[in-house]
């Protein structure tokens, strides 16, 4: 088993869907969760964190994080276009040192 | 400030060429990590810096050697390039904690012949 595991997608919706995103992970004793946004051939950026269970809201993207059943989830409401990329999940304490650990992605693809 | 820097964005080498991507942060950052992306293969960790004066083994750190130079500057080297390093290089930098986001510069493309 992946450590931190992801549907690779496609993941497509048309446009002013929501868009869900998941993501599992190994170990109970992670403690953050992060997900970043990849464009093609561009570099990862930061779009949400989550420490404690529960959601978190910001704009149109809400992270949702359940520690008991080891789930993150990524909601994206009223997608556009522009949010067609990579998703990339990260968790923070799977292994030994300061290093987050990366799923493979998922791609969405938001249709017009 | 810049954020996180890498040069060079486009290298082609030949198989046994040897050469060193560079990585530089500005944020004071202590650590520091290099990463390679193939598709399908989402990103794999190849050696990291906790702080100056350290490294350790990531994943798939064969083929390859770190310095990190000083607190700013964290560079990778390739001392006998092979087909199978072709990828797309990512460094990032970290401040220490479980709340921190990581940065990542915006890559080098490496491809060997």
């Amino acid at each position: 088993q992946k450590e931190v595991e992801q549907n690779s997608g496609p993941l497509s919706v048309p446009e002013g869907a929501i868009a869900s995103l998941n993501c599992t992970y190994s170990d109970r004793v992670s403690q953050s969760f992060f997900w970043y946004r990849q464009y093609s051939g561009k570099s990862p950026e930061l779009i949400m964190s989550i420490y404690s269970n529960g959601d978190k809201e910001d704009g149109r993207f809400t992270a949702q994080l359940n520690k008991a059943s080891q789930y993150v989830s990524l909601l994206i409401r009223d997608s556009q276009p522009s949010d067609s990329a990579t998703y990339l999940c990260a968790v923070w304490g799977l292994r030994a040192g300061n290093m987050l650990t990366f799923g493979g992605g998922t791609r969405l693809m938001v249709k017009p | 400030n810049a954020g996180v820097t890498q040069t060079p964005k486009f290298q082609v080498l030949k198989t046994g060429q040897s050469m060193t991507l560079q990585c530089a942060q500005d944020m004071n950052h202590n650590s520091m990590y290099w990463y390679r992306q193939d598709p399908g293969m989402g990103l794999r960790l190849i050696y990291y810096s906790a702080s100056e004066g350290t490294t350790d083994k990531g994943e798939v750190p064969n083929g390859y050697n770190v310095s990190r130079l000083n607190k700013r500057e964290f560079s990778l080297r390739l001392e006998s390039a092979a087909p199978s390093q072709t990828s797309v290089y990512f460094c990032a930098s970290r401040e220490g904690g479980i709340y921190n986001e990581q940065f990542f510069g915006p890559g080098t493309r490496l491809t060997v012949l």
